[in-house]
């Protein structure tokens, strides 16, 4: 069965910590997509990957970084946490192909920055 | 560039009825409609898709429409029950892009 994990369901963090979420897969996806989630905002890409080692912005990629040093691993970076940046955070992975890619998702980092 | 609409306010319904709920898509015809569910504080799940040259898919109780022509696509659940309340995300992605587009989501309400 697919599965996406996340580091953590719920995280506190205070202003200026360097916060560190981490996403793995275990379906050999190819895919990696990190978003947040906000009431009235629905789903916002922050980064995706392609491949190891390899990245591209999404639509709100400030004050975010990300790295992918395996396959099957994501992190996502808030090199310095602002209360701006609290909210649920989703890891997704999907596998390309000439088909459609439909994202299998973790649980979710729910995340309060004080 | 796309946007993908579906209603802000919630869904009521009687069990046993049929919920139905919108996407609208502005711009070009994606090549595929995606239906998520997701529950409160949970990621969403992959429930449906759809290909731009379908008109229909089903699955269980699960039936998506897809008409170009409107511009829209109908996610039917129908003998709905109260285990089907939560947040429906609808997602469109292109031919070349893997990387769909969602919706802000309809919440449904099923009421016993």
């Amino acid at each position: 069965d697919v599965k996406v994990t996340q580091s953590s369901r719920y995280l506190v963090k205070r202003t200026g910590e360097k916060v560190f979420l981490e996403c793995v897969q275990d379906m050999d996806h190819e895919n990696m997509f990190w978003y947040r989630q906000d009431p009235g905002l629905g789903l916002r890409l922050i980064y995706f990957s392609y491949d190891v080692k390899m990245k591209e912005k999404g639509d709100i990629p400030e004050g975010y970084s990300v790295s992918r040093e395996k396959k099957e691993r994501f992190s996502l970076i808030l090199e310095s946490a602002s209360t701006n940046q609290t909210s649920m955070y989703l890891c997704a992975s999907s596998q390309p192909g000439t088909g459609p890619h439909e994202q299998y998702f973790g649980p979710g980092t729910r995340l309060t920055v004080t | 560039s796309q946007k993908i609409e579906q209603n802000s306010e919630a869904l009521n319904i009687q069990e046993g009825k049929t919920a139905t709920l919108t996407c609208n898509y502005t711009n070009y015809s994606p090549a595929y409609l995606q239906w998520y569910r997701q529950d409160p504080g949970r990621g969403p799940v992959f429930l449906l898709l759809i290909r731009e040259n379908e008109k229909e898919k089903r699955k269980e109780r699960l039936k998506v429409t897809f008409d170009t022509t409107l511009k829209q696509s109908l996610f039917h659940i129908t003998a709905s029950q109260p285990a089907d309340s939560a947040t429906y995300l609808c997602a469109n992605s292109s031919g070349g892009s893997y990387i769909p587009t969602f919706g802000r989501g309809t919440s449904l309400i099923v009421h016993p």
